[in-house]
């Protein structure tokens, strides 16, 4: 069974930080949690991944709460471009284990 | 360009058939990923390959097996269909294995009906 949970949608205005929160609640101290999204029909691309610290870069930032039991990532200013479907994986670290969740559907509205 | 082809965009087959899904990439990536697409669902990885006859198993293996022979093809073998298999089909391959700089590249997909 996958390791994440994510709401299914959510609709962001153009401009604004879009929040996408991520639920791994089972997570074990050797795994990542990484951040992919797909546009349309394109293949999943990698935005960003972490450990334990917040991250950022040029795409997003990553927020991991202390426990480590879910996290958020942030688009900070959304654009319509960044309409796709976000996927929140966790994978072992420096291993081929890894767990896809179910995704989230943001819609950035003009 | 990247190109990963798939042997058929549509497959029609009867319950209880083994269903070969065919997936060929030619720019010698070490990576490759079946994943089934579904409305509603998102993507859902079925397996994966990071090297030639290494397999690994994702979210949704049961019922499915792979092979790869060869590291520009990966197979995905359906044993025995069934009417729950009905789905998209999506092959992808990769350069780097969820590194930082990673894309996965997708074929054209097969929509497969199990009737």
């Amino acid at each position: 069974d996958a390791k994440t949970t994510q709401p299914p949608s959510m609709d962001c205005a153009e401009g604004r930080a879009a929040n996408l929160p991520c639920n791994h609640s089972t997570i074990s101290g050797n795994e990542y949690v990484y951040w992919y999204r797909q546009i349309h029909s394109q293949g999943p691309q990698y935005i960003i991944h972490g450990l334990k610290n917040n991250e950022t870069n040029e795409m997003a930032s990553l927020i991991i709460t202390e426990d480590r039991k879910s996290s958020t990532l942030i688009l900070p200013h959304a654009t319509l471009r960044d309409t796709a479907v976000y996927y929140c994986i966790v994978r072992v670290g420096g291993d081929y284990k890894l767990s896809f969740g179910a995704g989230t559907t943001v819609t950035v509205r003009a | 360009d990247v190109k990963v082809t798939q042997s058929s965009r549509y497959l029609v087959k009867r319950t209880g058939e083994k269903v070969f899904l065919e997936c060929v990439q030619d720019m010698d990536h070490e990576n490759m990923f079946w994943y089934r697409q579904d409305p509603g669902l998102g993507l859902r990885l079925i397996y994966f390959s990071y090297d030639v006859k290494m397999k690994e198993k994702g979210d949704i293996p049961e019922g499915y097996s792979v092979s790869r022979e060869k590291k520009e093809r990966f197979s995905l073998i359906l044993e025995s269909a069934s009417t729950n298999q009905t789905s998209m089909y999506l092959c992808a391959s990769s350069l780097t294995f969820f590194g930082r700089t990673d894309t996965q590249y997708f074929g054209p997909g097969t929509r497969l009906t199990v009737l």
